[in-house]
């Protein structure tokens, strides 16, 4: 079965500054998909950027992109020009090709300091 | 922008009980999901529906479980006969496409449900 980790609980960051968010993935599939969600404070969880298995290149979305290391299975999300608004749980997801099941990490809380 | 909505936000009901939780999916929504959440635990998926059927399920989803598209608009996760562990957020989702992709799937704000 395929696993999600994000071994970060809480990270925080200075407004205006850039954090990392880790994201390591166990599985045996080829083809697959990542995901990260975030979730503000008692809202829904909105997708904020998504990677497809076979694309070499890392995906970027304006002030968010990850780093993509598809042989260590590791899927980071930078956050760029960090703002107040970016403070939320921030979930890791993956999904196979074939499946509709996301598999969550954990998730990492993210606080902004201004 | 549309969104997915749940409906109560919060549920008490008493071990035991039956429950049902409702959700509207995107109107050109066709995959339609349901997960939950214990408190301090992940989310964890339940199962995926399609063409008026079950796709995929987890193993969480047993025979207490069951869900249904009673018309054009609800999706509906009965839990037969409630249990203290029941206890968690339970989440809707739908996607517009079959996901065989990358397809992102849209999440509603959750309802907590609490089993006393």
């Amino acid at each position: 079965a395929q696993t999600v980790t994000q071994s970060q609980p809480e990270m925080s960051v200075q407004e205006a500054e850039t954090v990392t968010l880790s994201c390591t993935y166990d599985t045996s599939e080829s083809d697959y998909y990542l995901f990260w969600y975030k979730q503000p404070p008692s809202r829904q969880m909105i997708l904020v950027i998504r990677q497809e298995a076979y694309k070499q290149q890392n995906a970027t979305e304006n002030r968010f992109s990850v780093n993509f290391q598809k042989a260590a299975k590791s899927f980071s999300l930078k956050i760029s020009d960090s703002q107040l608004g970016d403070a939320a749980m921030y979930f890791c997801a993956y999904k196979d090709n074939a499946g509709n099941m996301l598999t969550f990490g954990g998730g990492t809380r993210l606080m902004v300091k201004p | 922008e549309p969104e997915v909505t749940q409906t109560p936000s919060h549920q008490v009901t008493q071990m035991g009980q039956e429950v049902i939780l409702r959700c509207v999916p995107i109107s050109n929504h066709l995959y339609f999901y349901w997960y939950r959440q214990i408190l301090g635990q992940k989310v964890e998926f339940l199962v995926s529906f399609y063409n008026n059927e079950i796709s995929e399920k987890s193993e969480i989803f047993d025979d207490q479980f069951s869900v249904e598209r009673p018309d054009g608009s609800n999706f509906t996760l009965k839990i037969r006969s409630t249990k203290l562990e029941d206890s968690a957020m339970y989440f809707c989702a739908s996607s517009e496409f079959r996901t065989g992709g990358n397809q992102p799937q849209h999440f509603g704000d959750g309802t907590r449900l609490s089993i006393l």
